[in-house]
């Protein structure tokens, strides 16, 4: 079974409208760190943001949130007002114990095109 | 800012050639890791490294080895390179030990197996 799910393959959405990017997870870990991940064409990985299972709060960086909902094992990107250099593959990524890096587990990820 | 720097950007070699994929880090960092990616399947960790000279299976080390004799580089080598390793390698380097510490990733090499 998988363990992280995206299950939006594409999207395509306006300039300047908010996005959400979903992501479901699967663990029986009590702790565990999810992250976001960006891949622009450059084909560099780059750290969006990160929400670890004991915190109370949606984690927030900027323009991006994250919307965790623990009881749905729900982890989704929401992205306001987007631009258009915000066009790239957007990974969903979890780690199964709080400190373990070799258990950071990537979805498949989902390609969002921001329309002019 | 972390750098994480890989040898090359494009790759192209022949079915049986030995590649090595080389990944440099000038952070400290104890945690190296080689990950290929590929289209509908995401990314798929082959090696790690917690530390000079000790690695790690990941979930895909067939074809593979690695080797790290210093901290700051992991090599990626591929023995005898087949056309089923086509694929685009990241290396990611991260502190270990941290909650909210990230992987942070090289640019990629796209390696081309003919």
């Amino acid at each position: 079974a998988q363990k992280i799910t995206q299950t939006q393959p594409g999207m395509f959405v306006q300039e300047k409208e908010a996005v959400t990017l979903d992501c479901t997870y699967d663990t029986s870990d009590p702790s565990y760190g999810l992250f976001w991940y960006k891949q622009p064409s450059s084909g560099e990985m780059i750290f969006l943001i990160y929400q670890g299972s004991y915190d109370q709060q949606n984690a927030t960086e900027g323009r991006y949130s994250l919307n965790f909902q623990k009881a749905r094992k729900s982890a989704n990107l929401v992205i306001s007002a987007s631009q258009l250099g915000d066009s790239a593959m957007y990974f969903c990524a979890m780690r199964e114990g709080l400190y373990r890096d070799d258990k950071i587990i990537f979805g498949k990820g989902t390609r969002l095109h921001i329309l002019p | 800012d972390v750098k994480v720097t890989q040898s090359s950007r494009y790759l192209v070699k022949r079915t049986g050639e030995k590649v090595f994929l080389e990944c440099v880090q000038d952070m400290d960092h104890e945690n190296m890791f080689w990950y290929r990616q590929d289209p509908g399947l995401g990314l798929r960790l082959i090696y790690f490294s917690y530390d000079v000279k000790m690695k790690e299976k990941g979930d895909i080390p067939e074809g593979y080895s690695v080797s790290r004799e210093k901290k700051e580089r992991f090599s990626l080598i591929l023995e005898s390179a087949s056309t089923n390793q086509t694929s685009m390698y990241l290396c990611a380097s991260s502190l270990g030990g941290q909650t909210k510490k990230t992987q942070y990733f090289g640019p990629g090499t796209r390696l081309l197996v003919l």
